[in-house]
């Protein structure tokens, strides 16, 4: 099976603009989540979708928004980008078999770099 | 402070020597996660713990997870420069017995690993 995959891999925005990423998951998956790391703060989880609905979320402004198709891909978008949104976007994906913790599956990631 | 403490920060071998990275959390954990990452790329899969007292082991990698599932532990005997990274425990941490953490692991800060040939 083809793993995780996340486009694009880098991308340059200036401040205030928007920005949207994608994330496709293993096939058979339904559960996808985001994560940003940063040097300073680490890995934080972002949000996490299933079957088309946000189910949890993490502590970041309502500019951060997300969310997911029917084929289980979802996309995060970014809008009036800070330079403290600079980062590296990580998505995983998981079975999500009933309410067991599932084996998270990353894909390689988006780098963010606002100027 | 930190929901999920690894220790050390940086580990620094020559090849040829075991390693040992601590991961320690002040709540129960559900699930724990080891991942290994290479600087700006994504994280793989190493193994997942779940019962007290579980131990798992890949090749030269052991992880074993506390009888109180507050701590795990990640052993690398031998160590060789393809082991270099950073090893990184994520876990599930509810913030009740009966709570869900749906598709949300909290993470350590990292081991960053430099083995030397």
């Amino acid at each position: 099976k083809a793993g995780v995959t996340q486009t694009p891999r880098y991308l340059i925005k200036t401040r205030g603009q928007q920005v949207t990423l994608s994330c496709s998951p293993i096939s058979g998956h339904r559960s996808v989540s985001w994560y940003q790391q940063t040097p300073g703060q680490g890995l934080q989880f972002l949000f996490e979708y299933f079957s088309e609905t946000q189910r949890n979320k993490g502590n970041f402004p309502g500019r951060f928004s997300g969310r997911q198709f029917s084929n289980s891909r979802s996309e995060m978008n970014v809008s009036t980008l800070e330079l403290g949104d600079s980062a590296l976007y990580l998505c995983a994906s998981s079975l999500r078999v009933g309410t067991s913790t599932d084996t998270q599956y990353f894909g390689p990631g988006t780098r963010l770099t606002v100027l | 402070s930190q929901e999920l403490e690894q220790s050390p920060q940086s580990l620094i071998v020559q090849e040829g020597k075991n390693l040992t990275i601590n991961c320690t959390s002040s709540k129960t954990l559900y699930g724990l996660y080891w991942y290994k990452q290479k600087y700006g790329e994504g994280l793989i899969f190493l193994m997942m713990l779940q019962k007290g007292g579980e131990e798992k082991s890949h090749e030269k990698i052991t992880a074993k997870l506390d009888e109180k599932k507050q701590q795990s532990s990640l052993h690398i005997t031998a160590s060789q420069p393809s082991h270099a990274g950073i090893y990184l425990c994520g876990a599930d941490i509810r913030s009740n017995a009966g709570g869900t953490s749906y598709g949300k692991l909290t993470f350590g800060q990292g081991t960053i690993l430099t083995v030397h040939p």
